[in-house]
């Protein structure tokens, strides 16, 4: 799987928009990009997954640009219960393979 | 939504003894697997399980870890002599069937080795 960095932490208020944002140089042709998040004691879930351009559902929309060597994990209007780990996984096949967790990003959000 | 169940929450043992995880997957889901976090530490892969053998495994699933789905319904890890180190959140996951399929992941086991 590529490695994969992103900021160890972030900080945010209630009502924000927070981006995320994940560099991953050596990427694959065949590699999905996926993001799962994780409250404490819990375990992670699958929050999105892209493999080029933009990616929306109902909690978040991922972008990535034309070099696919980086994406943004995009949260709008984060609220007290959006406080997680979100980790950036990158690798083919990512679903039926070992997940390779790497330490996250850990955002905080305040009132 | 269906989810994966994990029992118990959380499991208290002597080091030496043996305890086994359970897990219920997804109930039409075919890949299953195993991770554990130690506290403040990183999700870590321990074994998958497909078609009623294990796939894969890490280099910390040794002869101490077995991995069983008995009834075609629960998907159990044992840890045969547990050691202190072994104290961890283990969680278990399954999923539907390969490609860019996601993995679902249950709650959760505390365990606590004393």
């Amino acid at each position: 799987l590529a490695k994969t960095t992103q900021p160890i932490s972030m900080d945010s208020y209630e009502g924000q928009e927070v981006n995320i944002t994940c560099s991953h140089n050596n990427i694959a042709t065949n590699d999905y990009i996926t993001w799962y998040q994780q409250f404490p004691s819990q375990g992670p879930r699958f929050i999105i997954q892209g493999y080029k351009t933009k990616v929306t559902n109902e909690v978040a929309s991922l972008f990535i640009p034309a070099d696919r060597k980086s994406s943004t994990l995009s949260l709008p209007r984060v609220s007290l219960s959006d406080t997680a780990v979100y980790y950036c996984l990158v690798g083919m096949d990512t679903g039926r393979r070992a997940l390779t967790f790497g330490s996250g990003t850990r955002l905080q959000v305040q009132p | 939504e269906p989810e994966v169940t994990q029992t118990p929450s959380h499991q208290v043992t002597q080091m030496g003894q043996e305890v086994i995880l359970r897990c219920v997957p997804i109930s039409n889901h075919l890949y299953f697997y195993w991770y554990r976090q130690i506290l403040g530490q990183k999700v870590e892969f321990l074994v998958s399980f497909y078609n009623n053998e294990i796939s894969e495994k890490s280099e910390i699933f040794d002869d101490q870890f077995s991995v069983e789905r008995p009834d075609g319904s629960n998907f159990t890890l044992k840890i045969r002599s547990t050691k202190l180190e072994d104290s961890a959140m283990y969680f278990c996951a399954s999923m539907w069937t390969k490609g860019t399929d996601t993995q679902y992941f249950g709650p959760g086991t505390r365990l606590t080795v004393l």
